[in-house]
């Protein structure tokens, strides 16, 4: 089955402790983005990646960190999470098209 | 700015009716429009996708297109409880390498029994 998967789907951490979600896609996607969604402000895109080794930001990526050492895997991580970035995290992946696939989501609260 | 516009609602209507849902977008280069249907604390999820402008129909879901007015609607006929949910409109901007996707607020639609 085609699918984008997320890990962990929920978190609750600590200001200041580093964390890693995890993000994969068995569709063979060249593109993949991780976006966060706060009420009001709908889906922000955080970064993005054309391919392997290829990353840039998005619209909001202060405070956060991607790879892509693998065309299957695009971890987001957070090296000192903070208060703000307590929100509805979601990877995405995209094939040829500009088609969109996502994850099932991350709930993250930092306290 | 490149913006896509959505009317938040709720919008409700009984089961059995037509919902319309509008969206406008303002970057006229825009060639790809999406329409996503998300239930509360889930992903996304993919229902129509147009390219050229009129009409296109997927069963109970149709969508149309008119690049000169840079408008784009989502019908859906018969509409059912399960179709409760937010409705959210997408539309893609050149940003050079990035495959960007620019999103609506989402319209957020509840279907009476």
């Amino acid at each position: 089955e085609a699918q984008v998967t997320q890990n962990p789907r929920y978190l609750i951490t600590v200001t200041g402790k580093k964390l890693t979600v995890t993000c994969s896609q068995n569709m063979n996607h060249e593109y993949m983005s991780w976006y966060r969604q706060d009420p009001g402000l709908g889906l922000r895109q955080i970064y993005y990646s054309m391919n392997v080794e290829v990353t840039d930001k998005g619209d909001v990526p202060e405070g956060y960190k991607v790879s892509r050492k693998e065309k299957r895997n695009f971890p987001l991580i957070l090296e000192s999470p903070s208060p703000n970035q307590t929100s509805l995290y979601f990877c995405a992946s995209t094939g040829t098209s500009t088609k969109q696939y996502f994850g099932p989501g991350t709930r993250l609260t930092v306290t | 700015q490149k913006e896509v516009e959505q009317n938040s609602g709720p919008l409700s209507v009984p089961e059995g009716a037509i919902a319309s849902l509008n969206c406008t977008y303002s970057d006229r280069g825009s060639q790809s429009f999406f329409w996503y249907r998300q239930y509360s604390g889930k992903s996304p999820e993919l229902i129509m996708s147009i390219y050229s402008n009129g009409d296109k129909e997927d069963g109970r879901f149709t969508a149309q297109l008119n690049k000169a007015s840079q408008y784009v609607s989502l019908l859906i006929r018969d509409s059912q409880p399960s179709d409760s949910a937010t409705y959210l409109c997408a539309v893609n901007v050149n940003a050079g390498n990035n495959r960007k996707l620019i999103w609506g607020l989402g319209t957020s639609l509840a279907v009476n029994p």
